[in-house]
């Protein structure tokens, strides 16, 4: 049964880069679309961006200027690096996966609480 | 970006009762229409995409219909497992957008 689980720091200051790590287990992370998703407290939900296991990535216009994802084949996992933070950022971020491009998300991770706070 | 309206933003309801959950695209997006169950302090689980084929493994009481612009999530008979936030997601087109969300709460 494949799992994701997300980790990475739960506190970072602001102006400071947040960076996170989903690790894919139990599959193959070949052929499929990685999101990352965020949810501020108390409010919906927004997507981020995806990354193809061919390295190909597409991100929210809205958040494309500060954000990289990244892709790690041999560890099975995948990043994302959110630069010059605000408060507005914070949020339980989930890392996801569809099938293709245009997918409803099948699977998702737990999700982890990033406050951005100094 | 296109918009995606969900109504109501909550509703109570009864176990057993039968509950619907709107939501409105603010352009055509085909059948590229998805519904998410979340649970508080969970990921959001997939119920149901391409507007109305059910994901593996969900309950029959659940179903989606709608083309277009406008769609609807039906439970059919609320069950104590049910009292949940439900999500709509357009994927027609980057970026995928979210609606704002359906708490439905006991009443």
């Amino acid at each position: 049964q494949v799992q994701l689980q997300e980790s990475g720091p739960g506190l970072v200051k602001p102006s400071e880069t947040l960076s996170l790590t989903c690790a894919v287990s139990g599959g193959s992370i070949s052929y499929y679309y990685w999101n990352w998703v965020r949810q501020p407290p108390g409010k919906g939900l927004e997507w981020i961006g995806y990354i193809y296991y061919n390295g190909d990535t597409y991100y929210n216009p809205s958040l494309k200027s500060r954000v990289t994802i990244s892709l790690d084949t041999f560890k099975s996992q995948f990043s994302l690096r959110l630069r010059s933070v605000t408060a507005a950022d914070t949020a339980v971020y989930h890392c996801s996966r569809s099938g293709r491009a245009a997918d409803a998300f099948d699977l998702w991770g737990q999700g982890t609480m990033v406050t951005v706070s100094s | 970006d296109i918009q995606m309206t969900q109504s109501p933003s909550s509703l109570s309801a009864s176990v057993g009762d039968r509950v619907t959950i709107t939501c409105r695209a603010s352009q055509d997006i085909s059948n590229y229409l998805a519904w998410y169950q979340q649970k508080p302090g969970k990921a959001p689980k997939l119920l149901i995409y391409a507007a109305s084929t059910l994901q593996s493994g969900v309950p029959s009481r659940f179903s989606g219909s709608g083309s277009g612009t406008d769609f609807t999530l039906t439970i059919s008979s609320l069950q104590p497992d049910d009292f949940a936030s439900y999500y709509c997601q357009k994927y027609n087109s980057a970026p995928w957008t979210f609606g704002q969300g359906t708490k439905v709460e006991m009443k």
